[in-house]
């Protein structure tokens, strides 16, 4: 059974960046499609973009198209996202999952706070 | 830009009443419809996903219907265990995937 285990919580500074890692287990790395979301203090999801690394394509919401680049690692089962020229807006609970051809979320990591913060 | 409006915002009820929490969406989405349930602290949990197909190991009591714009989530029977928000989440026009801003079930 697939399993995803995110990486640490983070404080950081505005203008700065912040790369969050996703490692997979219990399944074949290359065949997964993921998903970024992200969710603000008290307030609902929202859908970053996506990765598929057997085809290595990615996907990026609009608003995040500019700021957010999605790798991957095979030899370690991990995908990252990473965020640049954070503000205080970006303060959240950052979730990666697993994208199934139903196009919806059925495996999430447990979730990564991160806190901008001057 | 699909938008998903879920109503009510919040929904007071006991255990063992029947729970219906609607999702609106601003364009056709056909059955590309999911549900979740989420607590504090947290990852949210899929429930339904193709607008009416229960996910694994999601009990018989969630049920969820609906296609093109309007659809439903029906839990029969409310366990104590049911207390949640619940999220519905689309698949469609840019961006790819978009979530409503919940429904709350809350213990009356």
């Amino acid at each position: 059974q697939v399993q995803l285990v995110q990486s640490g919580a983070e404080v950081k500074r505005p203008g700065s960046s912040v790369k969050v890692s996703c490692t997979a287990s219990g399944g074949t790395f290359k065949n997964l499609a993921f998903s970024w979301m992200r969710q603000a203090p008290g307030q609902g999801l929202e859908w970053m973009g996506g990765t598929i690394p057997i085809f290595a394509t990615t996907n990026y919401a609009p608003r995040f198209q500019d700021r957010v680049t999605f790798t991957t690692d095979e030899s370690t089962s991990t995908t990252y996202m990473e965020l640049r020229s954070l503000t205080s807006d970006d303060s959240a609970i950052y979730y990666c999952a697993r994208r199934r051809g139903t196009h919806s979320f059925d495996v999430w990591g447990q979730g990564t706070m991160v806190t901008v913060s001057s | 830009e699909i938008v998903l409006t879920q109503s009510p915002g919040t929904l007071s009820l006991s255990p063992g009443e029947r729970a219906t929490l609607s999702c609106r969406a601003s364009q056709g989405v056909a059955t590309f419809l999911a549900w979740y349930s989420q607590k504090p602290g947290q990852p949210p949990r899929l429930l339904i996903h193709s607008a009416s197909s229960r996910a694994t190991d999601v009990p018989d009591r969630f049920s969820g219907s609906g296609s093109g714009t309007d659809f439903t989530l029906t839990i029969s029977r409310l366990e104590p265990d049911d207390f949640a928000v619940y999220y519905c989440q689309q698949y469609g026009a840019s961006p790819m995937y978009s979530f409503g801003r919940g429904t709350k079930l809350e213990i009356k």
